[in-house]
């Protein structure tokens, strides 16, 4: 079983439409959950964490919530250049440093 | 600030070939960790480091190698190549502790196993 889902795996929007990507997890005990945007033929660059039910960042267009089961990203006002895979991830419920990924969503805005 | 590297940025080899994939980082973090990535499966970890030669299996290690024998170096190996390791490499560094535990992710290797 997945223990990070993200939907919709792809979503296509209109520059100016604003939007919000789903990032639901099954891990007990949350530690931290993770926001990366990753362009083609790149590196994934980190945006955000968040470590407890209720918590918000924002940066931008972007804002990013953290319920009990789930994290949103909300894009408000896209522009063609938050074109990108937007990936969610959260930290092993184990103890150790790594991150489990969901497989993004990969977002496209059209002018 | 050099940051993270990794080399070479793309390799075609032939199956059973041995393979080296290069990561250097220059903020001398302590943990370091290789991922593949590939359509529809996403990231998958396949090996971690939380400091010179301390190393840990993550989801998919079979056929894969790894040292540290200096914090900013961590390279993998692959021992005998196969079709099923074309991927996507990518290295990544974090500091220890709340707070700090976003990863920092090298450009990728490109690696095609023919």
């Amino acid at each position: 079983e997945d223990q990070v889902t993200q939907s919709p795996e792809a979503l296509r929007l209109q520059e100016g439409e604003s939007s919000s990507l789903n990032c639901s997890y099954t891990v007990s005990g949350l530690r931290g959950l993770f926001w990366y945007r990753q362009d083609p033929g790149k590196g994934p660059e980190f945006l955000f964490t968040l470590y407890s039910a209720g918590e918000e960042k924002e940066k931008e267009r972007l804002k990013a919530t953290l319920t009990k089961k789930e994290s949103f990203l909300h894009i408000t006002a896209p522009k063609p250049e938050d074109s990108a895979t937007y990936l969610c991830a959260v930290q092993d419920p184990g103890g150790s440093e790594k991150l489990v990924f969901g497989k993004g969503t990969k977002l496209t805005v059209n002018p | 600030d050099a940051g993270i590297t990794q080399s070479p940025r793309y390799k075609i080899t032939e199956t059973g070939r041995q393979v080296t994939l290069m990561c250097h980082q220059t903020w001398s973090h302590s943990y370091m960790f290789w991922y593949r990535q590939d359509l529809g499966h996403g990231l998958r970890l396949i090996y971690y480091s939380a400091a010179a030669d301390i190393t840990d299996k993550g989801e998919v290690p079979d056929g894969y190698v790894v040292s540290r024998s200096k914090t900013e170096n961590f390279p993998l190996t692959l021992e005998s190549a196969t079709r099923s390791q074309t991927s996507v490499y990518f290295c990544a560094s974090s500091k220890p502790g709340r707070g700090n535990e976003k990863l920092f992710f090298g450009s990728g290797t490109q690696l095609s196993v023919l």
